[in-house]
């Protein structure tokens, strides 16, 4: 298709597990960004690639979550040892350049439960 | 800390009423802004955005206007419709320092527009 999708669509797992999600950026894409959403609360930026550029990962909640994007396309965000507290809604979007003025794209999200 | 506040949790409207979403930001270094709508299930989309020279930007029933003085935004819906109900996240972003490149979000106001 040719918007962003991301897989799986819904995860559970049990605490102290790995967690991998996957995003597939729009095809032209030069950037990507990585967002949650807890319950009740708004987006949480995570971290954000730019082309061949060291990524931005000043969001990133703790040294659990680690993100990589291959190629300048695919992307997984992955977390370790997973906590309850990591339960969110994962999402990705794209944009054609690395600047918020251009619209990102969002995908469908991950819903992450964490028992 | 919430650089991007959206007070409101809801909103019920009548259909054919005016639709009125706030949104108030604390960094003044935020100089676009930018609503997205999302249904249940679904990522994000692009609504409408304002630029900080301007104070209004409208697009068909949606009007966006952007105080600076007071750090305050609000989205109009008119006249507002029963496929309007979504929850609609307030985003801002910069061009300078960490406001560069990433949307900061408010936590969203649940509209449902009512027949």
């Amino acid at each position: 298709g040719a918007g962003v999708s991301q897989s799986p669509s819904n995860k559970v797992t049990e605490k102290g597990k790995d967690v991998e999600l996957r995003c597939d950026p729009i095809s032209g894409h030069t950037a990507l960004y990585w967002y949650r959403q807890s319950l009740g609360q708004g987006l949480e930026f995570l971290i954000y690639f730019q082309g061949n550029s060291a990524p931005d990962k000043s969001g990133l909640p703790s040294d659990r979550f680690s993100a990589e994007r291959t190629g300048g396309s695919v992307s997984t965000l992955t977390i370790q040892r997973t906590q309850q507290e990591d339960s969110a809604v994962y999402l990705c979007a794209s944009s054609f350049r690395g600047r918020a003025y251009n619209e990102q794209f969002f995908g469908p999200g991950t819903r992450l439960t964490v028992l | 800390d919430q650089q991007v506040k959206q007070n409101s949790p809801s909103l019920s409207v009548q259909e054919g009423r005016i639709s009125i979403l706030n949104c108030d930001y604390t960094n003044s270094m935020f100089d676009y802004f930018l609503w997205y709508k999302k249904y249940p299930a679904e990522g994000p989309t692009f609504l409408i955005s304002i630029s900080s020279i301007k104070d209004k930007n409208e697009d068909g029933r949606f009007t966006v206007f952007l105080n600076k003085s007071a750090k305050h935004l609000s989205l109009h819906i008119v006249p507002s419709q029963p496929g309007d109900s979504a929850v609609y996240f307030c985003a801002a972003t910069g061009a300078r320092g960490s406001t560069l490149g990433r949307l900061y979000f408010g936590r969203g106001t649940q509209l449902t527009v009512w027949p």
